[in-house]
């Protein structure tokens, strides 16, 4: 699977909209990228993939570029509950492809 | 439609005993993945099963840890004689098809007094 590269960590103010990036520059054509995220000792919580195409869900919006080298997931209104580490993940669709972590953003939202 | 489940949520165990992390997948679900969360660090694949079958071990350390998924019932992450350096949470995740997206459980934390 490709590698990716977030910030370590980023605040954000509540109610704002918060910007999340993501570089993936060796990704391959059949490689999808997921986010998910992890609120303190919880487990990892799905939130949005997609392979080209921008998504939208009732949680977030996740745009790619169109060279698919980067992507940035967008959480539209910022609350209190959405401290976490977000990851973003590239992964191949393929038969029981396991996901691979990496340090993914610390994401504050202060008050 | 409930989730991933995973018991029992804390798991206190003294060395060399031995571990036993369940995991009961989404309804509908015959794929689980087990993911192992040390302290401070980030997840990390541990193993892959399907019903009655073992897809992929590749994360799994060589001795001590085995896994399990039967036809009824939880699938199994067992350590035996377990060590300090055990100590973490174990997330298992389910999916429902090889390729489809996997939701996680809120793990077992495991200490090794």
């Amino acid at each position: 699977d490709a590698k990716t590269t977030q910030p370590p960590s980023m605040d954000c103010a509540e109610g704002r909209a918060a910007n999340l990036p993501c570089n993936h520059s060796t990704i391959s054509g059949n490689e999808y990228v997921y986010w998910y995220r992890q609120i303190h000792s919880q487990g990892p919580q799905y939130i949005i993939h997609g392979l080209k195409n921008n998504e939208t869900n009732e949680m977030a919006s996740l745009i790619i570029t169109e060279d698919r080298k980067s992507s940035t997931l967008i959480l539209p209104h910022a609350t209190l509950r959405d401290t976490a580490v977000y990851y973003c993940i590239v992964r191949v669709r393929a038969a029981g492809n396991k996901l691979t972590f990496g340090g993914g953003t610390r994401v504050l939202v202060k008050p | 439609n409930a989730g991933v489940m995973q018991n029992p949520r804390h798991l206190v165990r003294r060395r060399g005993q031995e571990a036993r992390l369940r995991c009961s997948p989404m309804k509908g679900h015959s794929h689980v993945y087990w993911y192992r969360q040390l302290p401070e660090e980030g997840l990390k694949f541990m193993v892959y099963l399907q019903k009655e079958n073992i897809i992929d071990e590749s994360g799994m350390p060589k001795e001590r840890f085995s896994a399990e998924f039967p036809k009824e019932g939880p699938s199994i992450l067992r350590i035996q004689q377990v060590v300090r350096g055990d100590s973490a949470a174990y997330f298992c995740a389910s999916s429902l098809g090889t390729e489809e997206t996997q939701y996680f459980g809120p793990g077992t934390r495991l200490l090794v007094l």
